[in-house]
């Protein structure tokens, strides 16, 4: 059980558009979401946490305006990266915490790669 | 300073050998202490997770936690080369509601 995926897994796009990447957590409902940007050998970096219909709270220096969060369902978050740039290429990775859950019980999706040429 | 402080390696041992991993941390505040190990290009999965000081043990790793020192470890045992992987550190100052504070990660490979 507490699987989450993410789709895609790998995405290339070309500077200036936008990416939308999804959030599914397949077997328990997920009242908050994280989403979490990791580069090459750096930690995990929060940039928002998400609850189910409800606008997402953003960490400091995170652009709302660029990275959109949607968390429509208690299944589902979104997270689109608005008029990419080569900068915002890196391994994007997302967790469910199922309803007044401990913080540790935090599962994480398989993450996307995100590219931009 | 940032919050959590990991050693990022690499750290490298023969199979069979004991590994040693370790954070420090400056805010006094955290009180659960998680292991997560990740796979190259794979999402964190949780390993051992620990409240306030003290030792846990399962299976072949212990984890360790001594706040007095804010400074918490991570033990395996019988390394196998399956262990071979990026080991972070979290912290989270509540049990419910708080988000996690990962250290940069330590990556193990274990040789046969």
């Amino acid at each position: 059980g507490a699987v989450v995926s993410q789709h895609p897994s790998w995405v290339i796009c070309k500077s200036g558009t936008s990416v939308k990447i999804e959030c599914r957590s397949l077997d328990f409902q997920a009242t908050t979401m994280f989403w979490y940007r990791q580069f090459p050998k750096q930690s995990l970096m929060l940039m928002a946490t998400s609850n189910e219909g409800s606008k997402a709270t953003y960490e400091q220096g995170v652009e709302k305006d660029k990275f959109l969060i949607n968390h429509a369902s208690l299944t589902l978050s979104t997270l689109t990266v608005t008029s990419a740039h080569p900068e915002d290429s890196s391994f994007y990775i997302c967790s469910a915490r199922p309803g007044l859950a401990s913080s540790y019980e935090q599962y994480f999706g398989p993450g996307t790669r995100l590219t931009v040429t | 300073q940032k919050e959590v402080e990991q050693d990022p390696g690499p750290l490298s041992v023969p199979e069979g050998a004991i590994v040693s991993l370790n954070c420090t941390y400056s805010n006094s505040a955290f009180q659960y202490f998680m292991w997560y190990r990740q796979y190259s290009r794979k999402g964190p999965e949780l390993l051992m997770y620990t409240y306030s000081s003290g030792n846990k043990e399962d299976g072949r790793f212990t984890a360790q936690v001594d706040k007095s020192s804010k400074y918490i470890s991570l033990f395996i045992r019988d390394s196998q080369p399956s262990d071979s992987a990026t080991y972070l550190c979290a912290m989270s100052a509540d049990e419910v509601g708080y988000a996690l504070n990962f250290g940069k990660g330590t990556s193990l490979l274990v040789t046969p």
